[in-house]
């Protein structure tokens, strides 16, 4: 079973507005990114967790605060966002750090108005 | 400098003719591992198979197909006989053996599979 979920599926925030993204695993990966996908482009690295402890932040901004709680869990937490941040939020999970394959989840599509 | 090229943007068949998706990468690394992943509109990247250098064996799973050659830097996908199911967007990725965690994804290619 390869499966990542995510919810919510969308998700439409005003800029004042604080929402958080749910990501899941039980694969017993312990290694969790977030990713960033604008139209007809590839994902953009954010964030990686791994042993549920942030390993990397790819330089994003403070408005996105990732949180890792367990190492089956992943949130990424949204405040004050731009509109160019609307995109679709992708979370992946692989077996630990290294060349394992990520699997991602279907991801969550954001319109910040 | 890492990179992936995937310098067919767009690609439309009609069903049933085969397709190969072109990737070329570039790295200095001697070890490192390349993938292909399927986004179909519904957004989920579906990974479909991992190859790393040391492994230039052709590899074929039903319908798809890869070619990895390293004298060439490339790693192309061939679909036989398209299927309207199979219209996606297409990206190949290159991952170094390092902490960085990070996947280098080429721009990735649409196909459009017409019935």
């Amino acid at each position: 079973d390869t499966e990542v979920t995510q919810t919510p599926k969308h998700l439409v925030m005003g800029m004042t507005n604080k929402k958080s993204l749910k990501c899941e695993q039980h694969m017993g990966h312990r290694a969790m990114y977030w990713y960033k996908q604008k139209a007809k482009k590839p994902p953009e690295l954010m964030f990686v967790y791994s042993y549920e402890k942030l390993s990397i932040n790819e330089s994003v901004p403070s408005r996105f605060s990732p949180e890792c709680p367990n190492s089956s869990l992943l949130n990424l937490h949204l405040h004050a966002l731009q509109p160019e941040d609307s995109a679709l939020y992708l979370c992946a999970s692989s077996q630990g750090q290294g060349w394992q394959t990520q699997y991602f989840g279907p991801g969550t599509r954001l319109l910040v108005l | 400098a890492q990179k992936v090229t995937q310098a067919q943007t767009e690609i439309s068949v009609v069903e049933k003719e085969d397709v190969t998706l072109d990737c070329v990468y570039e790295t200095r690394d001697t070890t490192y591992y390349l993938f292909w992943y399927k986004q179909p509109p519904s957004g989920e990247l579906v990974f479909l198979i991992r190859r790393n250098s040391f492994d230039e064996q052709n590899e074929i799973s039903g319908r798809y197909s890869w070619n990895f050659q390293k004298s060439t830097s490339s790693f192309n996908f061939t679909i036989t006989a398209s299927q309207v199911v199979d219209s996606a967007v297409y990206f190949c990725a290159l991952r170094r053996m390092d902490s960085s965690y990070k996947l280098i994804f080429g721009s990735g290619t649409r196909l459009l599979v017409r019935p």
